[in-house]
């Protein structure tokens, strides 16, 4: 079955720049999504099918995928973005969604 | 707006079975999938399956084959999963997420807690 790999953790000073990986065979060929998810909270959509950005997310939050990784970027970060971060896709060779096992983001 | 209600805290004994619902509301509920994605405590997103609300047909994780069903009433914009066969390991919040384009989830349910235990 197709594998997302997230590092566990990732650390940013405030107005600094963070970059979330996801790593896939051939990420590059699939549409990956990104979710932010605070504690207790419900996951949210913050990038899909790559690089889009639902209404309401930030410009700050941006996305690109090629070859074996896909990045999510938090420009500007804020002490706000300090959450779990999820990359995922749909696998259509086995008509599954995939997730990676999550970032946590922590804003110093 | 669009909104998913889901049901209640669920405790359950090992070996039970335990059926969840997601009530939607401000969509039409037969044009979008609906999927179920679990999270145990302190772990990551973990997909169950998806039910395609006009048909009814549904797809799900290998791991849930034989204990996982997914039911839809369209008269109530409802849909349900029933988890068979409890096990502690099942223990975990489980979401109801609607389908953007079936491939990912641009809305998402508060939630539903299941604990299994003896």
């Amino acid at each position: 079955s197709y594998v997302l790999t997230q590092p566990p953790s990732v650390s940013v000073a405030p107005g600094k720049t963070a970059r979330i990986t996801c790593a896939g065979t051939n990420i590059g060929s699939k549409s990956v999504h990104w979710y932010q998810q605070k504690p207790g909270q419900a996951p949210v959509l913050v990038i899909y099918f790559d690089s889009d950005r639902p209404s309401g997310i930030p410009e700050r939050f941006s996305g690109s995928n090629s070859a074996n990784t896909a990045t999510l970027t938090i420009s500007r970060v804020e002490a706000g973005d300090e959450a779990d971060y999820y990359c995922q896709v749909w696998d259509s060779s086995s008509d599954r969604v995939v997730f990676g096992g999550g970032t946590k983001l922590t804003v110093l | 707006q669009e909104q998913l209600v889901q049901s209640g805290a669920e405790v359950k004994k090992p070996g039970a079975s335990v059926k969840l619902s997601c009530k939607a509301s401000g969509y039409t509920f037969t044009s979008y999938y609906m999927h179920w994605v679990r999270q145990a405590p302190g772990q990551g997103l973990e997909w169950v399956g998806i039910i395609s609300p006009s048909g009814g047909s549904t797809s799900h994780a290998q791991r849930f084959r034989g204990r996982v069903t997914m039911t839809r009433d369209t008269s109530t914009s409802t849909v349900y999963m029933e988890l068979s066969s409890l096990r502690s390991e099942d223990t975990a919040v489980y979401y109801c997420a609607r389908g953007a384009a079936r491939t990912h989830f641009d809305y998402w349910g508060r939630g539903t807690l299941v604990t299994v235990s003896s």
